[in-house]
């Protein structure tokens, strides 16, 4: 089946430095991707997103590109802040499929 | 405009009583997800409407559990009676009904606590 597997947090970062979380993904098909992200004590908000292979989903500084030969979908900023301390999910849906399949989070602490 | 809006934000219960969740999705949106998080188990989907009628609910633990989408604007999950290991995070999300993709719009959650 479908599954979504991040690196393991908790991510903890000083602030302005560079941040990769990883995600890879197995799938039947081509799925969209997205990274949500939640704040504490709020739901889950969609960060960004890609929907086929070599596109680039981009939303306030984080980055992410859809690479199919790698089934990958890595989140990247070039510079954190404090206030990007959340927990990151990297998700899936198969192409017809409504349902989302989520990875299990990574917790990103910054630190100032 | 307003998202997708849950109540009540936090219930506190004790153990055998009724629990109802409410919400209420972003207009136009055609699909509404339930889910539960839970630090043991992460984001566990419960149940998901199309046009108010049930998909999927494979994922309702058992039969204490049951959602109802009575109209486009509005539904409930229910649980009765409540246990001490439902205490969660229930958050209902709302979707448009399009191909290309199928981003979901979360809701702030409800915090279920039974005692």
């Amino acid at each position: 089946g479908n599954s979504v597997t991040q690196m393991e947090g908790p991510v903890t970062l000083s602030e302005e430095a560079f941040l990769t979380i990883n995600c890879t993904y197995t799938a039947t098909g081509y799925p969209s991707l997205f990274w949500y992200v939640q704040y504490p004590g709020e739901g889950l908000q969609l960060l960004l997103k890609a929907t086929k292979a070599d596109d680039k989903g981009s939303n306030k500084g984080f980055e992410a590109t859809y690479r199919k030969e790698t089934t990958s979908f890595h989140l990247e900023k070039g510079s954190v802040q404090v206030s990007d301390s959340a927990v990151y999910f990297c998700a899936l849906s198969d192409p017809g499929a409504q349902k989302l399949v989520f990875g299990q989070g990574t917790r990103l602490t910054i630190n100032p | 405009d307003a998202g997708v809006i849950q109540s009540p934000r936090h219930e506190v219960t004790e153990m055998g009583q009724e629990v109802t969740l409410r919400c209420k999705p972003i207009s136009g949106h055609n699909s509404l997800f339930w889910y539960r998080q839970t630090m043991m188990r992460g984001l566990e989907l419960l149940i998901y409407f199309n046009n108010n009628v049930p998909i999927d609910d494979s994922g309702m633990p058992e039969d204490r559990f049951s959602a109802k989408m009575p109209n486009a604007s509005f539904s409930t999950l229910k649980i009765q009676p409540s246990e001490p290991r439902d205490s969660a995070v229930y958050f209902c999300a709302s979707s448009p009904l399009k191909a290309s993709s199928y981003e979901q719009y979360f809701g702030p959650g409800t915090r279920l606590t039974v005692t």
